[in-house]
Protein backbone atom coordinates (compact mmCIF):
# COMPACT_ATOMS: atom_id res chain seq x y z
CA UNK A 1 0.00 0.00 0.00
CA UNK A 2 1.25 3.45 -0.33
CA UNK A 3 2.23 4.93 2.55
CA UNK A 4 3.49 8.69 3.29
CA UNK A 5 5.67 9.35 6.55
CA UNK A 6 6.26 12.90 8.06
CA UNK A 7 8.16 11.91 11.05
CA UNK A 8 7.96 15.39 12.93
CA UNK A 9 4.99 17.03 13.44
CA UNK A 10 6.02 20.26 14.94
CA UNK A 11 9.56 22.66 13.89
CA UNK A 12 10.63 24.87 15.11
CA UNK A 13 13.83 26.99 13.25
CA UNK A 14 14.95 30.28 13.66
CA UNK A 15 14.61 33.02 10.91
CA UNK A 16 18.00 32.50 8.69
CA UNK A 17 18.59 28.83 9.79
CA UNK A 18 18.41 26.09 7.28
CA UNK A 19 15.42 23.90 7.42
CA UNK A 20 14.63 20.56 6.33
CA UNK A 21 11.09 18.55 6.66
CA UNK A 22 11.11 15.02 6.33
CA UNK A 23 9.18 12.80 4.01
CA UNK A 24 9.67 9.12 3.00
CA UNK A 25 7.41 6.70 1.44
CA UNK A 26 6.58 3.29 0.76
CA UNK A 27 5.37 3.13 -2.41
CA UNK A 28 6.31 -0.04 -5.29
CA UNK A 29 6.16 1.71 -8.91
CA UNK A 30 7.20 4.90 -9.51
CA UNK A 31 5.64 7.39 -7.90
CA UNK A 32 4.97 11.06 -8.38
CA UNK A 33 5.91 13.01 -4.96
CA UNK A 34 4.56 16.73 -3.70
CA UNK A 35 4.69 19.19 -1.15
CA UNK A 36 1.44 21.30 -0.79
CA UNK A 37 1.75 23.74 1.79
CA UNK A 38 -0.98 25.49 4.17
CA UNK A 39 -0.37 29.17 5.20
CA UNK A 40 -2.76 30.67 8.25
CA UNK A 41 -6.01 31.17 6.98
CA UNK A 42 -5.07 29.98 3.63
CA UNK A 43 -6.08 27.23 1.42
CA UNK A 44 -3.99 24.50 0.82
CA UNK A 45 -1.90 24.55 -2.44
CA UNK A 46 0.46 23.32 -4.50
CA UNK A 47 4.50 24.22 -3.42
CA UNK A 48 6.42 21.78 -5.53
CA UNK A 49 6.66 18.68 -6.99
CA UNK A 50 9.33 16.66 -8.13
CA UNK A 51 9.01 15.98 -11.75
CA UNK A 52 9.48 19.94 -12.55
CA UNK A 53 12.71 20.24 -10.74
CA UNK A 54 12.25 23.31 -9.41
CA UNK A 55 12.65 25.67 -6.67
CA UNK A 56 9.54 27.92 -5.63
CA UNK A 57 9.92 30.57 -2.57
CA UNK A 58 13.51 28.97 -2.36
CA UNK A 59 12.25 25.92 -1.30
CA UNK A 60 13.99 22.52 -3.03
CA UNK A 61 13.18 18.80 -2.82
CA UNK A 62 15.27 16.11 -4.02
CA UNK A 63 13.55 12.81 -4.57
CA UNK A 64 15.88 9.78 -3.72
CA UNK A 65 14.52 6.70 -4.75
CA UNK A 66 17.23 4.65 -3.02
CA UNK A 67 16.22 5.85 0.53
CA UNK A 68 12.45 6.41 -0.51
CA UNK A 69 12.80 10.04 0.56
CA UNK A 70 11.59 13.43 -0.53
CA UNK A 71 13.20 15.72 1.96
CA UNK A 72 11.87 19.60 1.69
CA UNK A 73 14.94 22.32 2.23
CA UNK A 74 15.44 25.33 2.29
CA UNK A 75 18.68 27.47 2.88
CA UNK A 76 18.18 30.10 5.03
CA UNK A 77 14.00 30.08 6.83
CA UNK A 78 11.86 33.72 6.80
CA UNK A 79 8.99 34.02 9.16
CA UNK A 80 6.65 34.13 6.34
CA UNK A 81 7.61 30.29 5.74
CA UNK A 82 5.95 29.38 8.80
CA UNK A 83 3.17 26.77 7.29
CA UNK A 84 1.73 23.39 7.62
CA UNK A 85 3.68 21.27 4.96
CA UNK A 86 2.17 18.03 3.55
CA UNK A 87 4.06 15.44 1.51
CA UNK A 88 2.24 13.64 -1.10
CA UNK A 89 2.42 11.06 -3.96
CA UNK A 90 0.46 9.67 -6.17
CA UNK A 91 0.93 6.81 -8.69
CA UNK A 92 2.27 7.89 -12.26
CA UNK A 93 -0.44 8.97 -13.98
CA UNK A 94 -3.33 8.26 -11.61
CA UNK A 95 -5.18 11.80 -9.83
CA UNK A 96 -5.57 9.88 -6.67
CA UNK A 97 -3.21 11.54 -3.58
CA UNK A 98 -2.25 10.23 -0.55
CA UNK A 99 -0.88 12.74 1.75
CA UNK A 100 1.19 12.53 4.82
CA UNK A 101 0.12 13.55 8.46
CA UNK A 102 1.82 17.11 8.01
CA UNK A 103 4.79 18.78 9.37
CA UNK A 104 4.13 22.46 11.48
CA UNK A 105 6.54 24.65 10.89
CA UNK A 106 7.35 27.91 12.92
CA UNK A 107 9.95 30.31 12.19
CA UNK A 108 10.91 32.24 15.39
CA UNK A 109 12.50 35.98 14.43
CA UNK B 1 -12.75 33.47 -10.67
CA UNK B 2 -13.98 31.82 -7.45
CA UNK B 3 -11.86 28.79 -7.68
CA UNK B 4 -13.27 26.10 -5.30
CA UNK B 5 -15.73 27.36 -3.09
CA UNK B 6 -17.58 24.98 -0.16
CA UNK B 7 -20.75 25.37 2.18
CA UNK B 8 -21.22 25.76 4.96
CA UNK B 9 -17.83 26.63 6.44
CA UNK B 10 -18.87 25.09 9.89
CA UNK B 11 -21.75 22.46 10.71
CA UNK B 12 -22.70 20.81 14.35
CA UNK B 13 -24.92 17.83 13.50
CA UNK B 14 -27.16 15.35 16.04
CA UNK B 15 -25.76 11.45 15.44
CA UNK B 16 -28.30 10.33 13.01
CA UNK B 17 -28.88 13.51 10.85
CA UNK B 18 -28.63 13.92 7.07
CA UNK B 19 -26.91 16.55 5.66
CA UNK B 20 -25.11 18.02 2.60
CA UNK B 21 -21.56 19.88 2.15
CA UNK B 22 -21.85 21.70 -1.17
CA UNK B 23 -18.78 21.78 -3.48
CA UNK B 24 -18.37 23.88 -6.59
CA UNK B 25 -15.64 25.31 -9.20
CA UNK B 26 -15.76 27.71 -11.71
CA UNK B 27 -12.35 26.37 -13.47
CA UNK B 28 -14.33 23.49 -15.84
CA UNK B 29 -11.81 21.41 -13.90
CA UNK B 30 -12.93 17.57 -14.86
CA UNK B 31 -11.61 15.74 -11.68
CA UNK B 32 -13.41 16.60 -8.15
CA UNK B 33 -12.19 15.07 -5.02
CA UNK B 34 -13.72 14.99 -1.24
CA UNK B 35 -10.92 14.51 1.22
CA UNK B 36 -11.71 14.70 5.31
CA UNK B 37 -8.91 15.77 7.52
CA UNK B 38 -8.91 14.43 11.62
CA UNK B 39 -7.29 16.23 14.18
CA UNK B 40 -3.33 15.63 13.84
CA UNK B 41 -3.92 13.54 10.25
CA UNK B 42 -3.25 13.73 6.79
CA UNK B 43 -6.27 13.88 4.58
CA UNK B 44 -7.53 11.04 3.05
CA UNK B 45 -9.58 10.49 0.12
CA UNK B 46 -13.18 9.80 0.21
CA UNK B 47 -14.91 9.65 -3.17
CA UNK B 48 -13.12 11.17 -6.49
CA UNK B 49 -14.62 12.26 -9.98
CA UNK B 50 -13.46 12.55 -13.16
CA UNK B 51 -16.04 13.67 -14.82
CA UNK B 52 -19.98 14.06 -15.04
CA UNK B 53 -21.67 11.44 -14.00
CA UNK B 54 -18.55 9.03 -13.32
CA UNK B 55 -17.55 8.90 -9.26
CA UNK B 56 -15.75 5.86 -7.53
CA UNK B 57 -14.70 5.71 -3.76
CA UNK B 58 -11.54 6.33 -2.11
CA UNK B 59 -9.74 5.12 0.89
CA UNK B 60 -12.57 6.19 3.72
CA UNK B 61 -16.10 6.30 1.25
CA UNK B 62 -18.16 4.33 4.25
CA UNK B 63 -20.79 6.43 5.30
CA UNK B 64 -21.29 8.73 2.58
CA UNK B 65 -22.95 9.48 -0.58
CA UNK B 66 -21.81 11.96 -3.95
CA UNK B 67 -22.86 12.73 -7.40
CA UNK B 68 -21.76 15.00 -9.98
CA UNK B 69 -24.67 15.74 -12.20
CA UNK B 70 -22.84 18.82 -13.77
CA UNK B 71 -19.20 19.64 -14.29
CA UNK B 72 -19.32 22.73 -11.99
CA UNK B 73 -20.98 20.58 -8.46
CA UNK B 74 -19.64 17.48 -6.61
CA UNK B 75 -21.78 17.51 -2.82
CA UNK B 76 -21.25 14.98 -0.23
CA UNK B 77 -24.16 13.32 1.15
CA UNK B 78 -24.08 12.06 5.03
CA UNK B 79 -27.07 10.22 5.12
CA UNK B 80 -26.51 9.09 9.17
CA UNK B 81 -24.23 11.22 10.98
CA UNK B 82 -22.15 9.63 13.53
CA UNK B 83 -19.51 10.71 15.79
CA UNK B 84 -16.67 9.62 13.54
CA UNK B 85 -17.53 11.58 10.74
CA UNK B 86 -16.57 14.75 12.80
CA UNK B 87 -13.62 16.15 10.88
CA UNK B 88 -12.74 19.13 8.33
CA UNK B 89 -13.97 18.22 5.04
CA UNK B 90 -12.20 19.60 1.82
CA UNK B 91 -13.00 19.65 -1.44
CA UNK B 92 -11.16 20.24 -4.79
CA UNK B 93 -10.14 20.22 -8.17
CA UNK B 94 -8.28 19.64 -10.78
CA UNK B 95 -8.32 19.76 -14.55
CA UNK B 96 -6.43 16.02 -16.30
CA UNK B 97 -6.17 16.28 -19.75
CA UNK B 98 -3.21 14.03 -20.50
CA UNK B 99 -2.53 10.53 -19.54
CA UNK B 100 0.15 10.21 -17.35
CA UNK B 101 0.35 13.48 -16.40
CA UNK B 102 -0.63 15.05 -13.06
CA UNK B 103 -2.42 18.47 -12.60
CA UNK B 104 -2.39 20.39 -9.64
CA UNK B 105 -5.48 19.75 -7.26
CA UNK B 106 -6.98 23.10 -6.12
CA UNK B 107 -8.56 22.97 -3.06
CA UNK B 108 -11.85 24.78 -1.05
CA UNK B 109 -11.37 26.42 2.23
CA UNK B 110 -12.92 23.62 4.12
CA UNK B 111 -16.26 22.35 6.23
CA UNK B 112 -15.77 21.64 10.14
CA UNK B 113 -17.80 19.63 10.99
CA UNK B 114 -18.77 18.42 14.18
CA UNK B 115 -21.02 15.43 14.83
CA UNK B 116 -22.67 15.04 18.40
Amino acid sequence: AQRVTQPEKLLSVFKGAPVELKCNYSYSGSPELFWYVQYSRQRLQLLLRHISRESIKGFTADLNKGETSFHLKKPFAQEEDSAMYYCALTQGGSEKLVFGKGTKLTVNP
Amino acid sequence: NAGVTQTPKFRILKIGQSMTLQCTQDMNHNYMYWYRQDPGMGLKLIYYSVGAGITDKGEVPNGYNVSRSTTEDFPLRLELAAPSQTSVYFCASSYSGLMGVYNEQFFGPGTRLTVL
